[in-house]
């Protein structure tokens, strides 16, 4: 199993404005994942973040708004970028060593929008 | 559309109660079936499933998977209130990974 921190832990910002949440793993992992999990709802996958290339975005999710950066295989960067209250959520980042299978979350960013 | 349906969406029981959560899929190209446990921000690793009629076991969780029936079930036997939480059915595919909308479980002393 990997033990994954992410930073900050919540924030509350304004409208228009970005946020830039991090994502560390403590040990090198081949998967790195960003869902996000609105109030009452389930995950939804993001984006899988791919070490030294561009991130491949799932459906309705485009990088102008979410981009993602991977340098190296313990440590990713999602920005939310432009953000509206519609962004309010819990930004939740994973890794994993085998496809998509077995992931290991982090605690979770809880991001409000005002 | 690839889906994931968690059933019942609510559940509460008593200690030492017996539960059963069910799981539904409809996905193309599958490729495995996964459970999580959520009590507060980050969901926790239960079962890795991909192939039918095995059951994994971890103490007093059993899920098992039916491919033909496209279906999972988590068992939890002799439920504690520590078992208090959403539990997350995700199916994987080669395309992606859907998460179902879980199941809220609540054990009452």
């Amino acid at each position: 199993s990997a033990v994954i921190s992410q930073k900050p832990s919540r924030d509350i910002c304004q409208r228009g404005t970005s946020l830039t949440i991090q994502c560390q793993v403590d040990s090198q992992v081949t998967m790195m994942f960003w869902y996000r999990q609105q109030p009452g709802q389930s995950l939804t996958l993001i984006a899988t973040a791919n070490q030294g290339s561009e991130a491949t975005y799932e459906s309705g999710f485009v990088i102008d708004k979410f981009p993602i950066s991977r340098p190296n295989l313990t440590f990713s960067t999602l920005t939310v970028s432009n953000m509206s209250p519609e962004d309010s959520s819990i930004y939740l980042c994973s890794a994993g060593t085998s496809g998509r299978g077995e992931q290991y979350f982090g605690p979770g960013t809880r991001l409000t929008v005002t | 559309e690839d889906k994931v349906v968690q059933s019942p969406l609510s559940l509460v029981v008593h200690e030492g109660d017996t539960v059963t959560l069910n799981c539904s899929y409809e996905v193309t190209n599958f490729r495995s079936l996964l459970w999580y446990k959520q009590e507060k921000k980050a969901p926790t690793f239960l079962f890795m499933l991909t192939s039918s009629g095995i059951e994994k076991k971890s103490g007093r969780l059993s899920s098992i998977l039916d491919k033909k029936e496209l279906f999972s079930i988590l068992n939890i036997t002799a439920t504690q209130t520590g078992d208090s939480a959403i539990y997350l059915c995700a199916v994987e595919s080669f395309r992606d990974m859907r998460f179902g909308a879980g199941t809220r479980l609540t054990v009452k002393p």
